[in-house]
């Protein structure tokens, strides 16, 4: 698979701050998607973008598919301690199929 | 609610072993995945089938032996494993080409 590039690897943020992550790829990507996964658990689907610059919003967060296809952000705003977890981005190749994916940003959330 | 289950959710095998993951979708998708979680490394593509057929196999050993008998169930046969194959592995679904996976709780495997 095509190595993704995920920073920061973890964040230990205050109740109330935004937080923002990034995925950059060597390889150009027909699809980008967050996820999110807690202890035990299956990722979940957060946001999924289809469209170079493709700006997408699910309540507090917000995803944005890079111009270059190479690259996207996740941001969160107002952070509550629930946000914790580990964040996934994943590049979908032209395959259609197969998800290429970063190894994931840890966020920790104190009250 | 979860449309892709996954059972079961933890398993424990001797490397002698011969034993089965069941994956089942009540999303109507065509497509399904295996994915391979293990410690501090990406999710890895294991295979994929879309309607029934294979479509990837990304290099997995033979140990690993896939079956999808319908677009709504896919298993995981696994036998004669190894220690290093411990892991949680996912499974997931989708519509078909260029559209969203869903994944499954995934079963955590642990082989002695």
């Amino acid at each position: 698979g095509q190595q993704l590039n995920q920073s920061p690897q973890s964040m230990f943020i205050q109740e109330g701050e935004d937080v923002s992550m990034n995925c950059t790829s060597s390889s150009i990507f027909n699809t980008w998607l967050w996820y999110k996964q807690d202890p035990g658990e299956g990722p979940v689907l957060l946001i999924a973008l289809y469209k170079a610059g493709e700006l997408t919003s699910n309540g507090r967060l917000t995803a944005q598919f890079g111009i270059t296809r190479k690259d996207s952000f996740l941001n969160i705003s107002a952070s509550i301690p629930s946000d914790v977890g580990i964040y996934f981005c994943a590049g979908q190749d032209r395959s259609g199929y197969a998800l290429n994916f970063g190894k994931g940003t840890s966020l920790l959330v104190t009250p | 609610e979860t449309g892709v289950t996954q059972t079961p959710r933890h398993l424990v095998m001797g490397m002698t072993n011969k034993k089965s993951l069941k994956c089942e979708q009540h999303l109507g998708h065509n497509a399904m995945y295996w994915y391979k979680q293990s410690a501090k490394k990406p999710l890895e593509l294991m295979f994929v089938y879309n309607f029934k057929e294979q479509t990837e196999n990304n290099s997995v050993p033979s140990r690993f032996s896939p079956e999808c008998p319908n677009s709504s169930h896919l298993f995981l046969h696994l036998h004669t494993l190894q220690p290093e194959d411990s892991a949680l592995y996912l499974c997931a679904s989708s519509k078909g080409r260029f559209t969203e996976a869903f994944f499954g709780q995934g079963t955590r495997l642990t082989v002695v």
